[in-house]
This record gives C-alpha cells, sequence and structure tokens, in this order.
C-alpha cells in the first residue's frame, strides 16, 4: 500500500521567494498533520485537519504559514515570503482518525538561503 | 502544557547487549502515548501505541511499557539493525496533536 507521498523531497530557494510542499495521504484517512523537524526544536506540529476541515492552527509560526487542504486526497503547505529560520525538515502525517497512530511521509528538506 | 523528555540523547550497545530508553511525561490527561523509530531521511515510522499504565506490547526485539509517569522501551539483545532514533510522542486532554520528545539515538556495533 502506498504511505503518505510528500513532494519536493528537497527544495533550495533564496530569501523572499515563496515555497509550497504537498502531500497526499493515505487513502482513507480522515486526518492529516503538519510537523517540522528541527535539531533544536525536534518534531513540532503546525496543523491539523480532519476531514478537511483546520482544527487546531496554533503551531503555525506566523502569518507567512499558510495550509491547505482542498479534498481528502492533496493538502499544501505554503511559506510566503520565506526566510532563512524556515529551514527544517517539513513531514506530513495521517491516520485514519484523530485517535489513531500517525504514519510519516519521508519529508520535505527545505534550505532557505 | 503537556512534556515529553526522553534520555539519555543517545546510547552505543555491542551487538546483544540488552537495554531501555526512558520517556518521561507530564501531561494532562494522557489519551496515548506512542513509540516511532526514525531513519536518516526518513519520516518517523510507528512502533507502538501504550493507553493505560501497566499496559505492554511487543515487537521483535522491542517491548514497551506504561507507568503513569514514564514509558520504556525496552531492547532485548540488539542487532546493527535496530540503530536508529527512537522517538516518544503523547496524545492528551480534548486535542490529537502528537507532543514529541527529542529522541534517543540509538548505535549498536557488530
Amino acid at each position: 500500500d502506498a504511505g503518505v507521498i510528500q513532494s519536493p523531497r528537497h527544495e533550495v530557494t533564496e530569501m523572499g521567494q515563496e515555497v509550497t510542499l504537498r502531500c497526499k495521504p493515505i487513502s482513507g484517512h480522515n486526518s492529516l498533520f503538519w510537523y517540522r523537524q528541527t535539531m533544536m526544536r525536534g518534531l513540532e506540529l503546525l496543523i491539523y485537519f480532519n476531514n478537511n476541515v483546520p482544527i487546531d492552527d496554533s503551531g503555525m509560526p506566523e502569518d507567512r504559514f499558510s495550509a491547505k487542504m482542498p479534498n481528502a486526497s492533496f493538502s499544501t503547505l505554503k511559506i510566503q515570503p520565506s526566510e532563512p529560520r524556515d529551514s527544517a525538515v517539513y513531514f506530513c502525517a495521517s491516520s485514519l482518525s484523530e485517535d489513531q497512530p500517525q504514519h510519516f511521509g519521508d519529508g520535505t528538506r527545505l534550505s532557505i538561503l | 502544557e503537556d512534556q515529553v523528555t526522553q534520555s539519555p540523547e543517545a546510547l552505543r550497545l555491542q551487538e546483544g547487549e540488552s537495554s531501555s530508553l526512558n520517556c518521561s511525561y507530564t501531561v494532562s490527561g494522557l489519551r496515548g502515548l506512542f513509540w516511532y523509530r526514525q531513519d536518516p531521511g526518513k519520516g518517523p515510522e510507528f512502533l507502538f501505541t501504550l493507553y493505560s499504565a501497566g499496559e505492554e506490547k511487543e515487537k521483535e526485539r522491542l517491548k514497551a511499557t506504561l507507568t503513569k509517569k514514564e514509558s520504556f522501551l525496552h531492547i532485548t539483545a540488539p542487532k546493527p539493525e535496530d540503530s536508529a532514533t527512537y522517538l516518544c510522542a503523547v496524545q492528551a486532554g480534548a486535542n490529537s496533536k502528537l507532543t514529541f520528545g527529542k529522541g534517543i539515538t540509538l548505535s549498536v556495533r557488530p
């Protein structure tokens, strides 16, 4: 079975540019989560959706970050404008429901120069 | 605020040398404690969920246990392929988000 698919796997861009990260959850999963991982802070939740509706976005750092889930099989995380401190690995995860184990994609490694 | 602390930060074992990884947590209303394994360049891979104190789960050389304040991941006779970072996370209260510890990097030498 296909797992969570994220694209791109790597992204290098200059400060000020718009960055869009994409995620395809596991088919049939109703909950989708976006995390960011850094050496300093570890894995932190940014936002999560249940049945395509944003439930908790308290982890989104600031207004430069936005996330959408237009349908059950696709989500995006957008950063505009990007800054060097946004450099991190961004993970998407999905689960059957909010209480079930979350299954992670292999992440997008983002470098902002 | 939910807090998860893992110790030690890093652990080096000889193949066959059993040990335990610790995850201490402070939460209000634990709903579940999760263990994940993460290999370099990959996303976390789900291992176990524990829901209540006294619960135990096993998978191959790994056994996870839970008390009211901490969880242990016991590794019996580890092999080099068990080398990875092991992450602990809690889900608590009304929110479904996972709060992760910083992880324990395990290296098993042949």
